[in-house]
């Protein structure tokens, strides 16, 4: 079946210019998570999503980074007035809603690679 | 949150096992040991997770110590595709959706 989805594969941007980053997560996935990677480090949690509601979102650096999931499946992350230091990968994840959350696997998209110029 | 120790690299030769380990010696009774890779321009992938017992998939091994502060994930034929990024994460059973990655250990496996 098809994975996790997340585009552009690449996005390149001039330093106080706005950006969308869009997930499409596994279908019937409840669970979706953001996660942000810099070169040579493993992934950082941003936000998570149940449903359509951010249930944490203490991952986010700052208010320029917001994301939404408006009817609980495919989800966007936005950055405002992006800066340098933004330029990293950003990964989405998914994962089933079925009790016991520490037992489920997350299944992730490929990233999307941001370079802020 | 509770951490983990992993060494940065360990090498391997083709076909032979590979001995990942990971030390937690703050985990608790809780906490799920899991074990994610992530290979070159992909995002991380499940590999294994456990609680207490010895466990196996098709993909390895996962050997979790008697008083669980360390474990230890086997590959049992290294193959080229398995030369990447492993990292071990606990993740507490009650409460934590959320994956808290190290930086984790690069395996080299020599043809």
């Amino acid at each position: 079946g098809a994975g996790v989805s997340q585009t552009p594969s690449n996005k390149v941007t001039e330093k106080g210019k706005y950006v969308e980053l869009r997930c499409d997560p596994i279908s019937g996935h409840t669970a979706l998570y953001w996660y942000r990677q810099s070169l040579g480090q493993g992934p950082e949690f941003l936000i998570y999503f149940q449903g359509t509601g951010a249930a944490d979102d203490s991952g986010l650096p700052n208010d320029r980074f917001f994301a939404v999931r408006p009817e609980g499946s495919v989800s966007t992350l936005k950055i405002q007035r992006t800066e340098r230091g933004d330029s990293a990968v950003y990964l989405c994840a998914s994962s089933p809603d079925v009790g016991g959350r520490s037992y489920n696997e997350q299944f992730f998209g490929p990233g999307t690679r941001l370079t802020v110029l | 949150d509770a951490k983990t120790t992993q060494p940065n690299s360990m090498e391997s030769n083709e076909e032979e096992p590979v001995h990942l380990p990971c030390n937690h010696s703050t985990i608790s009774g809780t906490d799920y040991i899991h074990w994610y890779r992530q290979l070159p321009s992909q995002g991380p992938e499940y590999v294994i997770h456990g609680l207490t017992s010895n466990v196996n998939n098709r993909m390895a091994s996962l050997a979790i110590a008697e008083d669980r502060k360390s474990s230890t994930l086997i590959l049992h034929r290294a193959t080229l595709r398995d030369a990447t990024v492993y990292y071990c994460i606990l993740r507490d059973s009650s409460y934590d959706y959320k994956l808290s990655f190290g930086a984790g250990t690069t395996v080299t496996v020599r043809a």
